[in-house]
């Protein structure tokens, strides 16, 4: 079992519905977890933390954790085609040592 | 504030050649991390730094690639004899502290033919 997994896609969504990104986590005590956004080519850039049980909105992104399960989720809102990209999860283990990032998803926004 | 600083962005290399990377980080981050990004993946950490003592170098593959973070700011990454495998993206990242935000470079792509 990977550290972190994600579902490579693509995942096709069209413009102006709900993207729903899943990541899951092997590592139950892991505490801090990220969602970031690599568009291809470039390096990867931070949309959103989160540390704690439940939903963190942040404009048109929800990110969303649930530790019992160990999933953390993102849904973007309102899609945009600039929100065409890789999204990685990443995860910093229990001994708060090491991060891990999954492979990543490939989103893709249809017009 | 300046970001994360890498050069140079690219480089071909033949095999069994050497090559170095060089990362200036963000002014006052104690924590600076290399990954290497192969296409399609996610990226997977090298080496961790904290100002310049090593906390995790388990995926370095050490019987050729070293790095070095002296007077815990800048830092190189070096890879002698370079093999094929190594062809990815070379990512500096660096943070406040370990539990912190990470900020990326742009990224150093390597070609070895």
């Amino acid at each position: 079992q990977k550290e972190v997994e994600q579902n490579s896609g693509p995942l096709s969504v069209p413009e102006g519905a709900i993207a729903s990104l899943n990541c899951t986590y092997s590592d139950r005590g892991s505490q801090s977890f990220f969602w970031y956004r690599q568009y291809s080519g470039k390096s990867p850039e931070l949309i959103m933390s989160i540390y704690s049980n439940g939903d963190k909105e942040d404009g048109r992104f929800t990110a969303q954790l649930n530790k019992a399960s160990q999933y953390v989720s993102l849904l973007i809102r309102d899609s945009q085609p600039s929100d065409s990209a890789t999204y990685l999860c990443a995860v910093i283990n229990s001994s708060a040592s090491k991060i891990i990032f999954g492979s990543g998803t490939r989103l893709s926004i249809r017009p | 504030e300046a970001g994360v600083a890498q050069s140079p962005r690219y480089k071909i290399i033949e095999k069994r050649q050497s090559v170095a990377f060089w990362c200036n980080p963000i002014s006052g981050h104690a924590t600076l991390y290399w990954y290497q990004q192969i296409l399609g993946q996610g990226p997977k950490l090298l080496i961790q730094f904290q100002n310049n003592g090593v906390v995790d170098d388990s995926q370095l593959p050490k019987d050729r690639f070293s790095a070095e973070r002296l007077k815990g700011v800048d830092s190189t990454l070096k890879i002698q004899p370079a093999k094929l495998e190594d062809s990815a993206v070379y990512l500096c990242a660096s943070s406040l502290s370990e539990q912190e935000t990470q900020y990326f470079g742009p990224g150093t792509r390597l070609l070895v033919l």
